[in-house]
């Protein structure tokens, strides 16, 4: 059985300041792992994906996450928080069976303070 | 402007009651998924097809119904709504599986409450 694991439900930053939103993940075998965020009221965006190729991922926003197969993490990061980067990410695991099914984990709202 | 269209944005039924929500993309993509989303909980997969005529269950199909007849449209059918329905249901769409790794396209969502 796969499985994600967000280990922070709610993460608070002061603006200008980095950010870590932490992902563990459980997979019999090598996954693609995504991170997506949610803005309120709105639908879900893709910020980045890791796929088996570099092991250092660079998004959109800034963001990047690092895969680390020894540690089954894919932490997301950003150096430098910005006001309109409050939102809700989720990290998403892709597995390996042919139909593109997500399973995501549980979401970490990010808030971010002037 | 392309991408995938959900109706309603917003619904309140009563127990019991039925209803059906929409779904339609325009990407041509076979893949598609039906996600409720609840707080703390994440996404849940409802249903999922990989073209017309295909569907599948996925983690929580139970009080759900889907059909896909066209590439277009993947419906998703409530039937006898239960409060543990209340949720914000989302719709989904990406290529073949080579694609969905480029990940999906969603829709804004319908915020469904049952009373």
């Amino acid at each position: 059985a796969q499985s994600v694991t967000q280990l922070d439900s709610h993460v608070s930053v002061s603006e200008g300041t980095p950010v870590l939103l932490r992902c563990n993940y459980s997979s019999s075998y090598s996954p693609s792992l995504f991170w997506y965020v949610q803005h309120p009221n709105k639908g879900l965006q893709l910020l980045l994906k890791y796929t088996s190729a570099a092991t250092l991922v660079k998004g959109i926003n800034g963001f990047e996450a690092e895969f680390k197969k020894s540690e089954t993490s894919f932490h997301l990061t950003k150096p430098s928080a910005h006001m309109s980067d409050a939102a809700e990410y989720f990290c998403a695991l892709m597995g390996t069976d042919s139909w593109g099914k997500l399973q995501f984990g549980a979401g970490t709202q990010v808030v971010v303070t002037p | 402007n392309a991408g995938v269209t959900q109706t309603p944005k917003f619904r309140i039924l009563k127990i019991g009651q039925s209803m059906t929500l929409q779904c339609t993309q325009d990407m041509n993509h076979n893949y598609m998924y039906w996600y409720r989303q609840d707080p703390g909980m994440g996404l849940k997969l409802i249903y999922y097809s990989v073209g017309a005529g295909i569907t599948d269950k996925g983690e929580v199909p139970n009080g759900y119904n889907v059909s896909r007849s066209t590439t277009e449209d993947f419906p998703l059918r409530l039937e006898l709504a239960a409060p543990s329905q209340t949720s914000v249901y989302f719709c989904a769409s990406s290529g073949d599986r080579g694609r969905a790794l480029y990940g999906y396209t969603f829709g804004s969502g319908t915020r469904l409450t049952v009373v």
